[in-house]
């Protein structure tokens, strides 16, 4: 098993441009979360997904958007995007709410 | 909105002595604590979690322990080592409609050889 993959592992934005962030999964895991760590800090979820076709809102969804059309992929889409966007983002799945598995992280700077 | 709060931020030990992290929450409903450990430029990993029907659980040099009363749990390291060096994070989920779990603000664990 791959685990969790996500891509790209770095990314440099210019302010207002837009992209997806991808994630995919390997462990048929029904949940699956984004988060965003800024730098010395913790980890705030952005948003958060149960199930194919299911999703909801996290602690700061602001600027971001997702879509969950297979139980595999949750890609998260950056619009217009802006410097506070600037961090390191997790996506991570598990078996109902338990164990979390976390992807390597995309580090993701807006200049 | 319910949070978890964790103390202290950062904690810098000798090798072998021991590492205790605390952590309260404010959803009395929650009924599952994990604890993640971040290695520098990764994703956070498991490393030992407990359900509220029990008050403690080891896993060799980690320990976990769970006052529900007072809602507070906490991790306990013995015998540290320089791999042990990380940020830790506590954790607890939530009793929504969709069990959520939220995560402390992390601990900078540093061992000093």
């Amino acid at each position: 098993n791959a685990g969790v993959t996500q891509t790209p592992k770095f990314r440099i934005l210019k302010i207002g441009q837009s992209m997806t962030l991808q994630c995919a999964q390997d462990m048929n895991h029904n949940y699956m979360y984004w988060y965003r760590q800024d730098p010395g800090m913790g980890l705030k979820l952005i948003y958060y997904s149960v199930g194919a076709g299911i999703t909801d809102k996290g602690e700061v969804p602001n600027g971001y958007n997702v879509s969950r059309s297979t139980t595999e992929d949750f890609p998260l889409r950056l619009e217009l995007a802006a410097p506070s966007q600037t961090s390191v983002y997790f996506c991570a799945s598990s078996y109902v709410a338990n164990e979390q598995y976390f992807g390597p992280g995309t580090r993701l700077t807006v200049t | 909105g319910e949070n978890v709060e964790q103390h202290p931020s950062t904690l810098s030990v000798q090798e072998g002595d021991s590492a205790v992290i605390k952590c309260t929450y404010s959803d009395s409903a929650s009924n599952y604590f994990p604890w993640y450990k971040q290695e520098l430029g990764k994703g956070p990993q498991l490393i030992i979690d407990i359900r509220s029907n029990v008050g403690e659980k080891k896993d060799q040099r980690i320990a976990v322990t769970l006052n529900k009363t007072a809602k507070h749990f906490s991790l306990h390291i013995t015998e540290t080592q320089p791999e042990d060096s990380a940020v830790y994070f506590c954790a607890a989920k939530l009793r929504t409609s969709y069990d959520k779990v939220i995560f402390g603000p992390g601990t900078s664990l540093s061992v000093i050889p």
